[in-house]
């Protein structure tokens, strides 16, 4: 049973201190999603990936949060230096976009539960 | 720019009655339409979704939504609730233009359960 993994499920860290929340999408997929969700506000999508390139940060706060893939099999969200606010759950999702492109479904992970002191 | 608006953050039923989520969308091309769930403590999972074929669709767990293009809704429903029905529903839209894999997702309605 295929499914998206994400490491760690539960993190306690105090502020300023850096954080990195880890992804494994799917085998196949070709894209993968970073999001954060909160009471306040809601699911709101912080990074996406197609073939491991980054398309879209611009829910990201840039000075402190940082996405990567090293590779097809890894997908890394880092904060650094972490503030209680990014307080939250970040989920991972992926998908397999299709050859015309158009917005198929993702696939999220169980989620990391972050929570800054 | 697409967007959905779900109508009500909680929504009551009793065991055994009707559920119905409603969902509204805004989008200048014919979209693809979602409905995810969320249990407690777990990522979304998906429902089921609308992809221009069959307007009626039908989903896991007895779920099914309907799209009518006139009322731009997506509403789901469920003839006869079960307690474990009791989660958070997000409706979602995506726009097959510019190769966008992305998709918005509404602001969900938490689903309670009434012995």
């Amino acid at each position: 049973d295929a499914r998206v993994t994400q490491t760690p499920r539960h993190k306690v860290t105090e502020m300023g201190q850096e954080v990195t929340m880890r992804c494994q999408p799917i085998l196949g997929h070709n894209t993968v999603f970073w999001y954060r969700q909160t009471m306040m506000q809601g699911l709101e999508l912080l990074a996406y990936f197609r073939n491991r390139a980054p398309l879209d940060d611009s829910g990201m706060p840039k000075d402190r949060f940082s996405a990567e893939m090293p590779d097809a099999t890894l997908a890394t969200l880092k904060i650094q230096p972490s503030e209680p606010r990014d307080s939250a759950v970040y989920f991972c999702a992926s998908g397999l976009t299709s050859l015309a492109g158009v917005g198929n479904e993702q696939f999220f992970g169980p989620g990391t539960r972050l929570t800054v002191l | 720019a697409q967007s959905v608006t779900q109508l009500g953050s909680h929504v009551s039923v009793s065991e055994g009655a009707l559920v119905l989520l409603r969902c509204n969308y805004s989008s200048s091309v014919p979209p693809y339409l979602f409905w995810y769930v969320q249990y407690p403590n777990q990522g979304l999972q998906l429902l089921l979704k609308y992809t221009s074929a069959a307007t009626l669709v039908k989903g896991i767990n007895g779920f099914e939504a309907e799209f009518k293009k006139s009322e731009t809704s997506f509403h789901l429903t469920k003839p006869s609730a079960h307690m474990s029905d009791a989660a958070e529903y997000f409706c979602a839209v995506s726009v097959p233009r510019n190769r966008d894999d992305k998709i918005i997702f509404g602001k969900g309605t938490r689903l309670h359960i009434l012995p």
